[in-house]
């Protein structure tokens, strides 16, 4: 059974300039959602993407948008970027839209200078 | 508002010193509450799902309880391959809601 896994782990932006993070979900689940985890913090829910369809959205901008594919890999994309958009971004999958238990990829790091 | 709290902040053990993490949350409805291991540079591993009060899950040194006002994860005899963070998180419509984490750490 293939795990989640995100791309790319590390990077680096400026501010003002635009980002794609890519995830693939565990086989078998159709079911993808992202988050934010500053320093410290614990996971901040951005948005759900269930059978492509967004399936729910947390308290960020519209600056922050997304994808899902039919293979139900997905991308987050982040325009005009901020500083405080330095984050471990996270992405999570499982099954069926409910969306529990959600298991995580390791994340991508991303630094704005 | 629907939020959770997790404590302590932080927590150091001795190894083999037994201790609980806490989790209160206030949310209507609870629809599953889930305890997650994260370590440092990684994603949040999952651990348990609790649905009901008196509810009560084991894993190794690991155990999870839940009643109507908060979770406790208790750990007993604890080693240092233990020492993460540790995340409490409720469902909340179509996501996750995460607490602070408590970051434990066993020492030799």
């Amino acid at each position: 059974e293939t795990g989640v896994t995100q791309s790319p782990t590390h990077l680096i932006k400026t501010r003002g300039q635009q980002v794609t993070l890519r995830c693939s979900s565990q086989s078998g689940h159709n079911t993808v959602s992202w988050y934010q985890q500053a320093l410290g913090q614990g996971p901040q829910f951005i948005f759900q993407y269930y059978r492509e369809e967004e399936n729910g959205r947390g308290n960020f901008p519209p600056r922050f948008s997304g994808l899902q594919f039919p293979n139900y890999s997905s991308e987050l994309n982040v325009n005009a970027l901020e500083l405080d958009d330095s984050a471990l971004y996270l992405c999570a999958s499982s099954q069926d839209g409910d969306g529990w238990p959600q298991h995580f990829g390791d994340g991508t790091r991303l630094s704005i200078l | 508002e629907d939020q959770v709290t997790q404590s302590p902040e932080a927590l150091r053990l001795q190894e083999g010193e037994s201790s609980s993490l806490n989790c209160s949350y206030t949310v209507s409805g609870l629809r599953g509450l889930f305890w997650y291991r994260q370590d440092p540079g990684k994603g949040p591993e999952f651990l348990f799902t609790l649905y009901s009060a008196g509810e009560e899950k084991e894993k190794e040194r690991l155990k999870a309880t839940l009643t109507k006002k908060e979770s406790f994860l208790h750990i007993t005899a604890p080693k240092p391959e233990d020492s993460a963070t540790y995340l409490c998180a409720f469902v909340y419509g179509q996501n996750f809601v995460f607490g602070p984490g408590t970051r434990l750490s066993v020492l030799p």
